[in-house]
């Protein structure tokens, strides 16, 4: 079993449809990373959070610690946000980051 | 603007080649990571350094060493390339991990 599993791991859907994706993680965390991916390779850290939620315009990242699940989600969804998203948790003492495989996000005009 | 900037973003070497990745960052960060991604597996970590002249394997380290001369500049030597090295390639930097974690673009590398 993976330590870190992200579903789904393909998504595809209309723009303007509300968007989520999940993380599920079995490693100890003191924060979790969801990341961006788009074509060509370069990634951008969206968020980093340890608890409760995080919102930065139509993007919406949550954290629940005791169940050890987080959801990226993203409203009114947009081309431009068609992308690989990834999970990341830190493993506790050590500056090592799990990764999940990534969920590829498509949305259709 | 904060920047982690990768050398090379393309590049085809045969195989026995010694290859040289590059990575610069901009932010004064202590921690510097190589990782390769490939389809299916998600990123993986060759190697980290939390300081100058310091270093730790990952989880995948064979075939890899690095070198951290300058805090600023962090490097993946391939001694002799193989063509199960062929992957995309990239460096992140960050103060630790409770704070954000920056990427370079990526390096593309094939080796033939």
């Amino acid at each position: 079993k993976n330590e870190v599993e992200q579903s789904p791991q393909n998504l595809t859907a209309q723009e303007g449809e509300f968007i989520t994706i999940n993380c599920s993680y079995s490693v100890g965390i003191s924060a979790l990373h969801w990341l961006q991916q788009h074509p060509g390779g370069g990634i951008v850290s969206l968020f980093m959070l340890s608890s409760g939620k995080k919102k930065h315009g139509r993007l919406i990242a949550t954290i629940n610690i005791q169940e050890k699940h987080s959801s990226l989600h993203i409203t009114a969804s947009h081309p431009r946000d068609s992308a690989v998203y990834i999970c990341a948790v830190p493993h506790f003492g050590n500056e090592k980051l799990t990764f999940g495989t990534g969920t590829r996000l498509t949305i259709i005009p | 603007d904060v920047k982690v900037t990768q050398s090379s973003r393309y590049l085809v070497k045969r195989t026995g080649e010694k290859v040289f990745l590059e990575c610069v960052q901009d932010m004064d960060h202590e921690n510097m990571f190589w990782y390769r991604q490939d389809p299916g597996l998600g990123l993986r970590l060759i190697y980290f350094s939390y300081d100058v002249k310091m270093k730790e394997k990952g989880d995948i380290p064979e075939g890899y060493s690095v070198s951290r001369e300058k805090k600023e500049r962090f490097s993946l030597i391939l001694e002799s390339a193989s063509t199960n090295q062929t992957s995309m390639y990239l460096c992140a930097s960050a103060t630790d991990f409770g704070n954000t974690i920056y990427f370079g673009e990526g390096s593309w590398l094939t080796v033939v």
